[in-house]
């Protein structure tokens, strides 16, 4: 039984369109995040939500907006998708709001803009 | 503002070598540190972590200490295998980023047989 999932794993799409991806954790967590990996495997965290609050936001481009129905779910919805979005999107969670530093990572969301 | 610099890589090793990683820190409070592994085609996991100077974490051969004279928290391993290849990172967690992770860049490791 999977602890972190993200749907879909893979998404090709073409400019200026927009896509969503979905987070499941079934951990109980109460914090969950979005990560970007670019090419170059550097990651980068751009929200993070806290019992469906917002609590963190970089500075990250408003066409891309986090969605958190509840405590166990955190989606991502991207309009106007560029190709610079072309990365690997990681959703994760973590039971004490990243004190203890232990996130618990989903699998990947592999963008790619075309 | 917190930051974590490890050295690039990738790094290329045979099988059954030693193993270092390196990894400073800047953090303007008291921080836990952690290293991270990220096998392909897979989402990061906690390989080990140390929450105070001098703590070692270990996990799975690997080892890594907390120290806060030279805010170092080097990786070493010392006979490394071919499962071993992936990306290592070097990251932190500080009461003053509350609920925030600070990564490195991440270290692509490679062992050939």
């Amino acid at each position: 039984d999977t602890a972190v999932s993200q749907t879909p794993k893979y998404l090709v799409t073409q400019m200026g369109n927009d896509k969503s991806i979905k987070c499941e954790q079934n951990l109980g967590h109460d914090t969950m995040y979005w990560y970007k990996q670019d090419s170059k495997k550097f990651l980068k965290i751009m929200f993070s939500y806290n019992n469906k609050e917002l609590i963190i936001n970089e500075t990250v481009p408003n066409r891309f907006s986090p969605k958190s129905p509840d405590k166990a779910h955190l989606n991502l919805h991207i309009n106007s998708l560029e190709l610079g979005d072309s990365a690997v999107y990681f959703c994760a969670s973590s039971q004490d709001g990243g004190l203890s530093g232990e996130l618990f990572f989903g699998e990947g969301s592999r963008l790619t803009v075309l | 503002g917190n930051s974590v610099t490890q050295m690039e890589g990738p790094v290329t090793l045979s099988e059954e070598a030693f193993l270092t990683i390196n990894c400073t820190y800047t953090a303007t409070g008291y921080p836990s540190l952690f290293w991270y592994v990220q096998y392909p085609g897979e989402g990061l996991q906690l390989l080990l972590k140390a929450t105070k100077a001098d703590d070692k974490g270990s996990n799975k051969g690997f080892e890594a200490t907390y120290r806060k004279e030279t805010t170092s928290f080097h990786l070493e391993k010392g006979s490394v295998q071919v499962s071993d290849s992936a990306v290592y990172f070097c990251a932190l967690s500080d009461l003053l980023g509350y609920q925030k992770v600070t990564f490195g860049i991440g270290t692509k490791l490679q062992v050939i047989p």
